[in-house]
């Protein structure tokens, strides 16, 4: 069966420009999960949908990362006015949170933004 | 803060021989535990997964759960230089915790 799927697997951008991360769930998975990594780092939570609701986005760095979820299915994570320490690895993740405490995630490819 | 806590590494294991990876998590109240295997430049991918006190062996890898010691580890039996990676431990209760994971060299 298909994975969970992320486009753009890279992304080149200019500091200042907006950028548009998306990612598609493994199909029937309810919850998503949005991880940034910098290179050579551990994983930093982000936000987590479940359903199209955010009830954990306190991993946001800032208002200028904004993320939606619509359909219980796709979701897109914005980044406004980017900076060069935006730069890392963005992944997503989903689950099936079939009970609240046992959710395997299932990772993307994550995409790879790099500011100039 | 809720942390998950992995002694970074890197950890050099000769080929053949038993790894050991450890992690500490301060939320009593996580119920469940796992361990991913990320390899450079890539996902990360589900090795394990425990949720009772006790042993859990799954091929050559078997995790291990304490929680009156907040403790989980990951022992890789028969090492092989495939299973050099960096080691990520999550640890769930009411959101998931990620470790910073500890990096494993497996020396040919």
């Amino acid at each position: 069966g298909a994975g969970v799927s992320q486009s753009p697997s890279n992304k080149v951008t200019e500091k200042g420009k907006d950028v548009e991360l998306r990612c598609d769930p493994i199909s029937g998975h309810t919850a998503l999960y949005w991880y940034r990594q910098s290179l050579g780092q551990g994983l930093e939570f982000l936000i987590y949908f479940q359903g199209n609701s955010a009830p954990d986005k306190s991993g946001l760095p800032s208002d200028r990362f904004s993320a939606e979820r619509t359909g219980g299915s796709v979701s897109t994570l914005t980044i406004q006015r980017t900076q060069q320490e935006d730069s890392a690895v963005y992944l997503c993740a989903s689950s099936l949170r079939v009970r609240q405490y046992q959710e395997t995630q299932y990772f993307g490819p994550g995409t790879r933004l790099l500011v100039l | 803060q809720k942390e998950v806590e992995q002694n970074s590494g890197p950890l050099s294991v000769p080929e053949g021989a038993i790894a050991s990876l450890n992690c500490t998590y301060s939320d009593r109240g996580s119920q469940s535990f796992f361990w991913y295997r990320q390899y450079s430049g890539k996902s990360p991918e589900l090795i394990m997964s425990i949720y009772s006190n006790g042993d859990k062996e799954d091929g050559r890898f078997t995790a291990q759960l304490n929680k009156a010691s907040q403790y989980v580890s990951l022992l890789i039996r028969d090492s092989q230089p495939s299973d050099s990676a960096t080691y990520l431990c999550a640890v769930s209760g009411d959101k998931i915790i990620f470790g910073k994971g500890t990096r494993l060299h497996i020396l040919p």
